[in-house]
């Protein structure tokens, strides 16, 4: 199985930048996603990771290191719009299915004016 | 392009009652998931259909929880009975196929039990 680690609240301001970190063991590691989730909404897709380095999409980047089990997404130039829950989920080899996401219990960002 | 459609959207049952989610994925779809989400946490996958078949069911609870995809297209999540730990937002999601990266999330049904 997995363990997921991500902080479960973080507060900004408007036109910041924020970092949001994720840490993870997995045996079989296969990918790792960011998603977006508004309150009372749907998740959506926001990145993914399988490769070392940084991915790069508009404000919104996400960096995967295999070795130390750690991803992050930075959002920058914050807008009150990005104020959701932002969840970590790690696609593993080893589970039943080799395409089931695990999520973490996701980061409530809070962007203030 | 039409999203993954999910009904109802809100349901609150007694504990002991009986109780069914509708998903309809997007069109062309062939890997169909079921997710739990309960309050503060990430969705845990239930169970995962490839077609029309059973793909992992692993942390679906079976002695209560049943859940299929008949014709490989839309697909029905029961609750027989239901517990008050089952008080959850219930999400459907689609992707293209099992080895696609993108899962697409439906609206989700907000259970409530009693």
């Amino acid at each position: 199985g997995q363990n997921i680690d991500q902080p479960t609240e973080m507060t900004a301001t408007e036109g910041a930048i924020v970092q949001i970190n994720c840490t993870y063991q997995t045996s079989g590691f296969n990918g790792l996603f960011w998603y977006q989730q508004h309150a009372g909404e749907a998740p959506t897709f926001l990145s993914y990771n399988v490769l070392d380095g940084l991915e790069e999409k508009g404000r919104f980047s996400s960096f995967l290191s295999r070795s130390k089990g750690y991803s992050y997404l930075l959002l920058k130039e914050l807008q009150m719009k990005d104020s959701a829950s932002y969840l970590c989920a790690v696609r593993d080899r080893s589970s039943g299915s080799a395409r089931q996401l695990t999520f973490g219990s996701g980061t409530q960002l809070t962007v203030l004016p | 392009e039409a999203g993954v459609a999910q009904s109802p959207r809100y349901k609150i049952i007694e504990k002991r009652q009986s109780v069914a989610f509708w998903c309809n994925p997007i069109s062309g779809h062939a890997t169909l998931y079921w997710y739990q989400q309960i309050l503060g946490q990430g969705p845990k996958l239930l169970i995962q259909f490839q077609n029309n078949g059973v793909v992992d069911d692993s942390q679906l609870p079976k002695d209560r929880f049943s859940a299929e995809r008949l014709k490989g297209v839309d697909s029905t999540l029961k609750i027989q009975p239901a517990k008050l730990e089952d008080s959850a937002v219930y999400l459907c999601a689609s992707s293209l196929d099992s080895g696609y990266n993108e899962q697409f999330f439906g609206p989700g049904t907000r259970l409530t039990v009693l």
